[in-house]
């Protein structure tokens, strides 16, 4: 049973370049979260899908922000023009439809951005 | 409102020496799920346990276990003869009822095991 996978795991970007990030969960796990994390944080919450719906976005994702899960499979995170404070670990996570499991999230490796 | 705290920044333990990482959460919901992750240096957070709000049991999983006091707000970690492997980030998290399950996490403590 493989875990999440998150490509790339690094990005070097230009600030005001547009960057996506993909996320695999899970096979079968039909919830998918993206979180960012900077340093010496715990990560924060962005946005939730339950297969390809989605259903909550945190008011730290700006208009800058889009993500999609098209069939409810793989995941991607579109950052648009890129600033400096965006520079982070972006983290997805996927959690099962099993209603005893469907709280624990299993994280991928995530993909740290960093923009100069 | 939701909220995690984890007071201990660093903590700094030579190997064998038993360690309790600290938790105190706030919420109004009278069902949530608290939960522990380990963050060692690769990044990867690993999930090591979930409990109920209504279930204050405590549970032991090896040199692992957990402290849930509902009168508190507590949801302490005890890592018993620490090892130089635990040496990582750990994070307590929150999920309450009224939420679309997205986790709440405490800023983490840095527990340092020294050989």
């Amino acid at each position: 049973d493989t875990g999440v996978s998150q490509n790339p795991r690094h990005k070097i970007t230009k600030r005001g370049q547009n960057v996506t990030f993909r996320c695999d969960p899970i096979s079968e796990h039909n919830r998918l979260y993206w979180y960012r994390q900077t340093l010496g944080q715990g990560p924060e919450f962005l946005t939730y899908f339950q297969n390809e719906a989605q259903l909550e976005k945190s008011r730290l994702l700006s208009d800058r922000f889009s993500a999609e899960r098209p069939k409810g499979s793989f995941s991607t995170l579109e950052i648009q023009r890129t600033e400096q404070g965006d520079s982070a670990m972006y983290l997805c996570a996927s959690s099962p439809e099993a209603p005893r499991k469907s709280y624990e999230q299993y994280f991928g490796p995530g993909t740290r951005l960093t923009v100069t | 409102a939701q909220k995690v705290t984890q007071a201990q920044t660093e903590i700094s333990v030579v190997e064998k020496e038993d360690v309790t990482l600290d938790c105190v959460y706030e919420t109004r919901d009278t069902t949530y799920y608290l939960f522990w992750y380990k963050q060692p240096p690769s990044g990867e957070l690993v999930f090591l346990i979930r409990r109920n709000s209504f279930d204050e049991q405590n549970e032991i999983s090896g040199r692992y276990s957990w402290n849930f006091q509902k009168s508190t707000s507590s949801f302490n970690f005890t890592i018993t003869a620490s090892q130089v492997v635990d040496s990582a980030v750990y994070f307590c998290a929150l999920i309450y009822s009224g939420s679309a399950r997205q986790l709440t996490f405490g800023s983490g403590t840095q527990l340092t095991v020294l050989p």
